[in-house]
């Protein structure tokens, strides 16, 4: 049982490249989310989806592209990164129940922009 | 907008003392989660409370949901070296088109010293 993986879980690229980090669960959760965490900021969410081909803006989504073309698979593309996009990036997902609302994190990507 | 405020921001406390961390919504929360991440982790889910003035043990550690249900605590007693982490609380969206997203307090870093 899996469960929820992120890859690459480092990644080091340089600013204006597009980099696509991806997310994969295994439980069939309706629900997946993107946050990215700083220090200070605590957990920032930046998109979130809550099924196959519905995706929703948080806080803080300019620069980044998400999609969601099966119920598994949720990918974060930053289309020219920018050094201030250099941050821990984790997936999680949520199976959204009326008795089971926990949300489930994958172990996250430490993305470095030079 | 909905807003999950999180004090203090950090705590350091010799092994054995209490920890408490405090938590505030601006609107009235249908329920509240609590989550630990430990340092190079991710956050992981520790309860969720549901009712007024609800409290719950584990073990050492012991929630709380306000009577009004727009605050929350978690005590740590007797603190111990593997409490050492970042703790979060996290608030449901209550509105239609946000509902399954979360809405996360800064958190609180706990160091504990020997």
């Amino acid at each position: 049982d899996a469960g929820i993986t992120q890859s690459p879980r480092y990644k080091i690229t340089e600013t204006g490249r597009q980099v696509t980090l991806m997310c994969h669960q295994t439980w069939s959760h309706s629900y997946m989310f993107w946050y990215r965490q700083d220090l200070g900021h605590g957990l920032r969410l930046i998109y979130y989806s809550a099924a196959a081909d519905i995706t929703d803006k948080g806080e803080v989504p300019d620069g980044y592209v998400v999609s969601r073309s099966k119920t598994e698979n949720f990918p974060l593309t930053l289309e020219s990164a920018t050094r201030s996009q250099t941050s821990v990036y984790f997936c999680a997902s949520n199976p959204r129940t009326p008795s089971y609302n926990e949300q489930f994190f994958g172990p996250g990507t430490r993305l470095t922009v030079l | 907008g909905q807003q999950v405020m999180q004090i203090p921001q950090y705590q350091h406390v010799q092994e054995g003392e209490d920890f408490t961390t405090y938590c505030n919504s601006s609107t009235t929360l249908s329920n509240i989660q609590w989550y630990k991440q430990r340092p190079g982790g991710h956050p992981v889910f520790l309860i969720q409370l549901v009712k007024s003035g609800e409290v719950k043990k584990q073990k050492r550690l012991t929630f709380q949901f306000g009577e009004a249900k727009k605050n929350s605590s978690l005590h740590i007693t007797a603190t111990q070296t593997t409490d050492v982490g970042t703790y979060f609380c996290a608030g449901p969206a209550d509105r239609g088109s946000t509902l399954g997203r979360l809405y996360f307090g800064r958190g609180t870093q706990l160091t504990v010293w020997p």
